[in-house]
């Protein structure tokens, strides 16, 4: 079944730009039909959804970071990617990955705006 | 944007104690409503999905209702793997998490 991994900088300093990767195994990026996003948690906070990237490379971002947010995707590497760009200590944070529940026919997929598959979460800390 | 709002933000209860946790928003969000349970250094696990379908693999003492601006988890009867922080999560052209709940041993 799919999984996903996120990998990244457990530390980045303030100002600078915080990169992760997420890696799907399981299953193709491009197969299609499912929406990739980044979702984070402050310490002992509630969830954030930062944004979406669509398998056709479109993407949806939170309006509140949506200035500083890029998210792309490598299929090659059946991957894709978080940038948060002048980071401050508020977004220190675990940061997930995940995949959008799809209904797929053989012809098509809808999504059911949920997310069921996560990945298992990276610490990131903003500290100089 | 749309607020979530959950209530109780935590919810004392003993094994075999039906549980019901309530999510509003702040405007309607027709059935476009998740419920997800998080264990301490876990990722969140999806339990229902469009307000009232159960995911796959989730034990059928889980269940929700609702709709518009008002919807409900319920456990039937409280298990001991069931002590957890659970949150909603809608889709209304982006997705926002309600604050949580946090359901601990009485």
């Amino acid at each position: 079944q799919v999984q996903l991994q996120e990998s990244g900088p457990g530390l980045v300093k303030p100002s600078q730009t915080l990169s992760l990767t997420c890696t799907v195994s399981g299953g193709s990026i491009s197969s299609g039909g499912y929406y990739w996003s980044w979702i984070r948690q402050h310490p002992g906070k509630g969830l954030e959804w930062i944004g979406y990237i669509y398998y056709s490379g479109s993407t949806y971002y939170n309006p509140s970071l949506k200035s500083r947010v890029t998210i792309s995707v490598d299929t090659s590497k059946n991957q894709f990617s978080l940038k948060l760009s002048s980071v401050t200590a508020a977004d220190t944070a675990v940061y997930y990955c995940a995949r959008d529940k799809s209904h797929c026919s053989s012809t098509s997929c809808y999504t059911l705006w949920a997310f069921d598959i996560w990945g298992q979460g990276t610490m990131v800390t903003v500290s100089s | 944007d749309i607020q979530m709002t959950q209530s109780p933000s935590t919810l004392s209860a003993s094994v075999g104690d039906r549980v019901t946790i309530t999510c509003r928003a702040s405007q309607s969000i027709s059935s476009w409503l998740a419920w997800y349970q998080q264990k301490p250094g876990k990722a969140p696990k999806l339990l229902i999905y469009k307000a009232s379908s159960l995911e796959s693999g989730v034990p059928s003492r889980f269940s929700g209702s609702g709709s518009g601006t008002e919807f409900t988890l319920t456990i039937s009867s409280l298990q001991p793997d069931d002590f957890a922080t659970y949150y909603c999560q809608q889709y209304n052209s982006l997705f926002t998490f309600g604050p949580g709940t946090k359901v601990d041993i009485k």
